[in-house]
Formats: C-alpha cells, sequence, structure tokens
C-alpha cells in the first residue's frame, strides 16, 4: 500500500503568518503533486515536482520534494484569508513513467487563515 | 482555461437502482480516471482507462462497477446495483501522457 500522511491535520493561524505543511511516506514516488481543494469543488492542481530535491515556487507558496522522492513539503509565506483550503498531496506510481496512471492522495491539510 | 465537467452536480438514488454519473474530460486528453471520496475520508482511486480499455482498477472497482467512452467526449461511471456504502462524491480526472490529472467537481452520490 502506497500511504502518504499528511501533518498537520488542522492548523488555524493569522494573517501574515507563514506555515509549512508536510507529506510523508516510506514508498518513492515518481511524482508528486498538491492540490487545493473547496467544500463542494473538486481538487484543484497546484503543482507538480517530478525530481528529487526539486523546489518550486508558486507566488508565496514553495513547494520542495525529498531527495529520495519520498516525502515533500508544502510552505506558505504572509498567509492571507484567501489561502484557507484543504491542502491535498498525492503521489504518482513509480513504475508508470512521471504523472501516469493512480494518484495515492493524502488525507489532507485544512488550513485556516483569519484576517 | 478548459475543464473536466460532470454531471450531475448530486444524485439520489434508491439502494440497489443503477446510476449512471457522466464525465465530460478535457478535449485533447488521452488518460481518463474515476476517484471517490467518502466524507472525512481520503480520495481514492477507483479506475484508469486508456484507448477505450481500462489501464487499472482498484480493489474497490469490482463487478458492480463499469466505465465506458460511448462516444467522443463523454467518459461514464456506472453502479448497477448500489449499495449504502456507495454513498460518496465521485470525481473524473483526465490528463495528457505527460501531464498531471486534472478533476472535475464531482457528483455527490448518495443512496437511500
Amino acid at each position: 500500500t502506497q500511504l502518504l500522511e499528511q501533518s498537520p491535520q488542522f492548523l488555524s493561524i493569522q494573517e501574515g503568518e507563514n506555515l509549512t505543511v508536510y507529506c510523508n511516506s516510506s514508498s518513492v514516488f515518481s511524482s508528486l503533486q498538491w492540490y487545493r481543494q473547496e467544500p463542494g469543488e473538486g481538487p484543484v492542481l497546484l503543482v507538480t515536482v517530478v525530481t528529487g530535491g526539486e523546489v518550486k515556487k508558486l507566488k508565496r507558496l514553495t513547494f520542495q520534494f525529498g531527495d529520495a522522492r519520498k516525502d515533500s513539503s508544502l510552505h506558505i509565506t504572509a498567509a492571507q484569508p484567501g489561502d484557507t483550503g484543504l491542502y491535498l498531496c498525492a503521489g504518482a506510481q513509480p513504475d508508470r513513467g512521471s504523472t501516469l496512471g493512480r494518484l495515492y492522495f493524502g488525507r489532507g491539510t485544512q488550513l485556516t487563515v483569519w484576517p | 482555461e478548459p475543464e473536466v465537467t460532470q454531471t450531475p452536480s448530486h444524485q439520489v438514488t434508491q439502494m440497489g437502482q443503477e446510476v449512471i454519473l457522466r464525465c465530460v474530460p478535457i478535449s485533447n486528453h488521452l488518460y481518463f480516471y474515476w476517484y471517490r471520496q467518502i466524507l472525512g475520508q481520503k480520495v481514492e482511486f477507483l479506475v484508469s482507462f486508456y484507448n477505450n480499455e481500462i489501464s487499472e482498477k482498484s480493489e474497490i472497482f469490482d463487478d458492480q462497477f463499469s466505465v465506458e467512452r460511448p462516444d467522443g467526449s463523454n467518459f461514464t461511471l456506472k453502479i448497477r446495483s448500489t449499495k449504502l456504502e456507495d454513498s460518496a462524491m465521485y470525481f473524473c480526472a483526465s490528463s495528457r501522457l505527460t501531464q498531471p490529472q486534472h478533476f472535475g467537481d464531482g457528483t455527490r452520490l448518495s443512496i437511500l
């Protein structure tokens, strides 16, 4: 079983604070995607990381893929109320190429940013 | 930006009835997927579909489930005889060969 553990499960912070969300596994993934999900909607893709050690920035969001491709982190700088949502990590199987095949999802981190 | 669209947004069905969930993937995508999310639980893979056949299916995707691409645009998930435990959000996703999966907004299936 390809298990992705996300932490923390819930995060409640004030506007302007920084935060980091973690996604860990004992399995190697060929790629890892981060999604954000709003209530009643589907997951919306934020970023894909493919190479071990890769860092990608999306405005105030910084994503990192671990060197061994078993873990990833999402760091948000100066969080805003608009960042509120459920953040999901999802890993793709290593034997299917970069992003083909089933995704294994973490349980998600529910982030609430208060004004 | 192209989107994956799913209909209906909410389906209420009596236990034992058949239900068909519909999806229109992004037009130039070649790989199609169904996932489900039971309330409060993880998003779980059901099945992937490529070149008019199932590529992979999970242990959840038993004989009660089937998928079809009846024409060039639609991708459907059929549950033949629904059970209470089939109540969940069902998400369709699609991707190109080397691009990540893009998800629709889901169909909420409620089995009474």
